[in-house]
């Protein structure tokens, strides 16, 4: 079974307005991060924002916040007035604690394409 | 402070042909990694190391070896090159706690002919 699930392939946005990139995650581990991941056209992976199963509030990290839904096992990615420079392919990635080395699990990705 | 470095970037490998992909992170992480790319499938691990003299296997690990001789380096190694390791290589490195976040390198572009 597929750790985690993004179902959207592509996504556009209007520049300046806010879009949400869904993750769905599957783990019967109590205790596991949650990541996201921005890869643009150069082809690095940059880290965006990070998620703890603990946490008790939202994650945010300037435009970026994470909806995080336990019970839906779910945390989306949202983007609050969208730059054209915000166009790239975007990773959700789960760490579960009970691998002990850290490991992502990644999911697909989502092409994100801001419209000016 | 060049954070995680891929060398070399880009190769073309007949197959049947070996070869040795380095990386070398200078941020004193415990923690190193080897990811395969392929189109529409996202990163997928191949090999880990939680420390100098250890490895360990990921979620991919046929056809490929590693070594981690020094903390600050970790060899991704192909013995006999295949089309179906025609990929985009990534190596990252981290502390060990939950919270931190894996840092990438720049990305080594195999192809495999």
């Amino acid at each position: 079974a597929q750790k985690i699930t993004q179902t959207q392939p592509g996504m556009f946005v209007q520049e300046k307005e806010a879009v949400t990139l869904d993750c769905t995650y599957d783990t019967s581990d109590q205790s596991y991060g949650l990541f996201w991941y921005k890869q643009p056209s150069s082809g690095e992976m940059i880290f965006l924002i990070y998620q703890g199963s603990y946490d008790e509030q939202n994650a945010t990290e300037g435009r970026y916040s994470l909806n995080f839904q336990k019970a839906r096992k779910s945390a989306n990615l949202v983007i609050s007035a969208s730059q054209l420079g915000d166009s790239a392919m975007y990773f959700c990635a789960m760490r579960e604690v009970q691998t002990g080395a850290n490991n992502l699990f990644f999911g697909t990705g989502t092409r994100l394409t801001v419209i000016p | 402070n060049a954070g995680v470095t891929q060398t070399p970037k880009f190769r073309v490998l007949k197959t049947g042909q070996s070869m040795t992909l380095l990386c070398a992170q200078d941020m004193n992480h415990e923690y190193m990694y080897w990811y395969r790319q392929d189109p529409g499938m996202g990163l997928r691990l191949i090999h880990y190391s939680v420390g100098e003299g250890t490895t360990a296997k990921g979620e991919v690990p046929d056809g490929y070896n590693v070594s981690r001789l020094k903390k600050q380096n970790f060899l991704l190694g192909l013995e006999s090159a295949a089309p179906s390791q025609t990929s985009v290589y990534f190596c990252a490195s981290s502390y060990p706690q939950t919270a931190y976040e894996q840092y990438f390198g720049p990305g080594t572009r195999l192809t495999v002919t």
